[in-house]
């Protein structure tokens, strides 16, 4: 099976660009999570999804950030505009039900 | 802040010696995970411990839990140079996982 699959790997933009990270769940898990690595504050959940809805965005740090899930295979994290301090390394993971969490490859993203 | 909290924050051993990691955290947890990162890449899951639990074997490694200390060790037996990589304690609680700080292994062949 194809674990968790993000795109892009890596996204280098100019600050006041938007940008899109894209995230396929495992097939079959209900739950999926955003989170963010960067050294100085570590990994951090970002928002939690189940069942397509968002469950808790307690973790979105201001309102420049924007999740969806439209379906059960898709979600995208979206920042805009971007600034430089966004800079870090954005993971997706997913899970079914309680069971562990499957991390994609992360998208590392730099902000200029 | 950081539920979790690893010590050491590096580590640096000779091949086929032990590696301990220790974490401490500050909740109560449903249980508590151990992820293993290697440089640029993803968190790849190594083992869950619940909390009535005190003890899991999988494989090399060893987790043990306390929870009237709030504190559990990953050790990893007879390491190999592959097990170069950065280890991470996460609590669970709810649906939520909170990461530590994580450990660096190098392992020296």
């Amino acid at each position: 099976d194809a674990g968790v699959i993000q795109s892009p790997r890596h996204e280098v933009t100019e600050m006041g660009q938007e940008v899109t990270l894209r995230c396929k769940p495992i097939s079959g898990h209900n739950s999926l999570f955003w989170y963010r690595q960067t050294m100085m504050r570590g990994l951090e959940l970002l928002i939690y999804f189940n069942n397509n809805v968002p469950i808790d965005d307690s973790g979105m740090p201001e309102d420049r950030f924007s999740a969806k899930m439209p379906n059960a295979s898709f979600s995208t994290l979206k920042i805009q505009p971007s600034e430089p301090r966004d800079s870090a390394v954005y993971f997706c993971a997913s899970r079914r039900d309680s069971d562990t969490q499957y991390f994609g490859p992360g998208t590392r993203l730099t902000v200029l | 802040s950081q539920q979790g909290e690893e010590d050491p924050q590096a580590l640096s051993i000779q091949e086929g010696e032990n590696a301990t990691m220790n974490c401490s955290y500050k909740t109560s947890i449903n249980n508590l995970q151990w992820y293993r990162q290697n440089s640029g890449r993803g968190l790849v899951h190594l083992i869950l411990i619940r909390s009535n639990e005190r003890e899991k074997h999988s494989g090399r490694l060893r987790v043990t839990l306390d929870t009237s200390k709030k504190s559990s060790s990953l050790l990893i037996t007879a390491s190999r140079a592959a097990d170069t990589a950065s280890y991470f304690c996460a609590t669970e609680s709810s649906y939520k996982l909170i990461f530590g700080s994580g450990t660096r292994l190098l392992v020296r062949p």
